[in-house]
């Protein structure tokens, strides 16, 4: 595997399931992110790790939450999901935060998981 | 804020037509700017990228030069195909405050080539 993989790639969830998706980076990486990509709306920044640190949450609501285990990994468990919550979510690394400004800091996407919730 | 303007989509052209996709953004200081394609049912790929003023970045024919003076970097190709179908979108990343800032992305543009 190469780049960033995300699992599954298509979720259809009840309003009461739990369910998780996955991330994972083979690129020796140390920052992760999440993102949700709504129809007709900009991409939204969810969560930052860098270096299994949460260093952003952009007041996403709690019924997301994420868990970095260590750099290559990184999870969003959902629970009490509403059908506004239905998107694309997608998952990206990049080098380090240390180095944003530098221009080498460019983020890899994953291909997303598209999350239809019912 | 930071902030990123793309001219609104979608963007309809036939093969091998001029494309030019319009981005201006307003940042503090001096921020790195890339353009990323979305392909039907991907993630984003990173296009292309510029550092610094007057920096030209290139790939797959397309191109964009980053523009202090007018706070742009406008994304062209000569001449397009069916496969640069995709959505299109311009971001930046700059340090702000003193604050690492992340990728601040527009709102993505839609363009379909017609055979």
């Amino acid at each position: 595997e190469t780049g960033v993989t995300q699992t599954p790639r298509h979720l259809v969830m009840g309003m009461t399931n739990k369910k998780s998706l996955k991330c994972e980076q083979h690129l020796g990486h140390n920052a992760m992110y999440w993102y949700k990509q709504s129809a007709k709306k900009p991409l939204e920044l969810m969560f930052v790790y860098n270096f299994k640190e949460q260093t952003e949450n952009n007041s996403v609501p709690s019924r997301f939450s994420p868990e970095c285990p260590n750099s290559s990994h990184l999870f969003l468990h959902l629970h009490t999901l509403q059908p506004e919550d239905s998107a694309l979510y997608l998952c990206a690394s990049s080098q380090d935060l240390g180095l944003v400004g530098t221009g080498r800091n460019e983020q890899y996407f994953g291909p997303g998981t598209r999350l239809t919730v019912t | 804020g930071d902030s990123v303007t793309q001219m609104e989509g979608p963007v309809t052209l036939s093969e091998e037509a001029f494309l030019t996709i319009n981005c201006t953004y307003t940042a503090t200081g001096y921020p790195s700017l890339f353009w990323y394609v979305q392909y039907p049912g991907e993630g984003l790929q990173l296009l292309l990228k510029a550092t610094k003023a007057d920096d030209k970045g290139s790939n797959k024919g397309f191109e964009a030069t980053y523009r202090k003076e007018t706070t742009s970097f406008h994304l062209e190709k000569g001449s397009v195909q069916v496969s640069d179908s995709a959505v299109y979108f311009c971001a930046l990343t700059s340090i702000s405050s003193g604050s690492a800032r992340q990728l601040t992305f527009g709102s993505g543009t839609q363009l379909t080539v017609l055979p």
